[in-house]
């Protein structure tokens, strides 16, 4: 079956960095596009980067020039590098599997950054 | 900047029927959105009801659909339960690899 657990958050300060993983199991990563979405506390959900199975990547607005998203396929692991990190990216960061059809059809449990002084 | 819109809150009666909706501050929603729907509760993760406009994920029963009415797309939930009380969100493809949450909607069951 279909997994997805991430890793790697925890309390960082302001202008800080913290790298993400997101470990897949149970279909071949290498030939799918997966995603970040991030939750503030409280928030609704909000889509972060987005990376094709062949590296081509994308971000939100709130993020471009201070996260990079990146995968290596012959681990099975998908990466988000959060760098300049402020107080408004405190969040759940969930990676989700991308289902061929612009849409989203896995999910992992997340994992909470906090960002604080 | 593009904002999703969907309505705060909403509530049903059990058994009863409610249709979500997910617009855009300018413009319709469209199938070449690719709107997709998920459901959350407190403190899990999301999951997957809609995708495609209207293809349910596996899994889903087909009391809930998707469909475009109007200018929004929209999220209906027949013969609703205890269970249906949650989070609900639209996401929608802007193109370019990029995509869109809305605000999301709470839905009471009582």
């Amino acid at each position: 079956q279909v997994q997805l657990v991430e890793s790697g958050g925890g309390v960082v300060q302001p202008g800080g960095s913290l790298r993400l993983s997101c470990a897949a199991s149970g279909f071949t990563f290498s030939t799918y596009n997966m995603h970040w979405v991030r939750q503030a506390p409280g928030k609704g959900l909000e889509w972060v980067a987005f990376i094709r199975n062949d590296g081509h990547d994308k971000y939100a607005d709130s993020v471009k020039g201070r996260f990079s998203i990146s995968r290596d396929n012959s681990k099975n692991t998908m990466y988000l590098q959060m760098n300049s990190l402020r107080a408004e990216d405190t969040a759940v960061y969930y990676c989700a599997k991308d289902n061929e059809r612009f849409g989203v059809d896995y999910w992992g449990q997340g994992t909470l950054v906090a960002v604080s002084s | 900047q593009t904002v999703v819109t969907q309505e705060p809150s909403f509530s049903v009666s059990p058994g009863g029927t409610v249709t979500l909706t997910c617009g855009l501050s300018s413009g319709s929603v469209s199938v070449d959105y690719y709107p997709s729907w998920y459901q959350q509760t407190p403190g899990q993760a999301p999951r997957t009801l809609i995708y495609s406009t209207n293809t349910r994920s596996s899994g889903v029963p087909d009391r809930i659909s998707g469909s475009i009415l109007g200018n929004k797309a929209a999220l209906t939930i027949t013969g609703a339960q205890a269970d249906d009380e949650s989070d609900y969100y639209c996401a929608l493809y802007m193109g370019s690899g990029i995509w869109v949450f809305g605000g999301g909607t709470k839905l009471t069951v009582l």
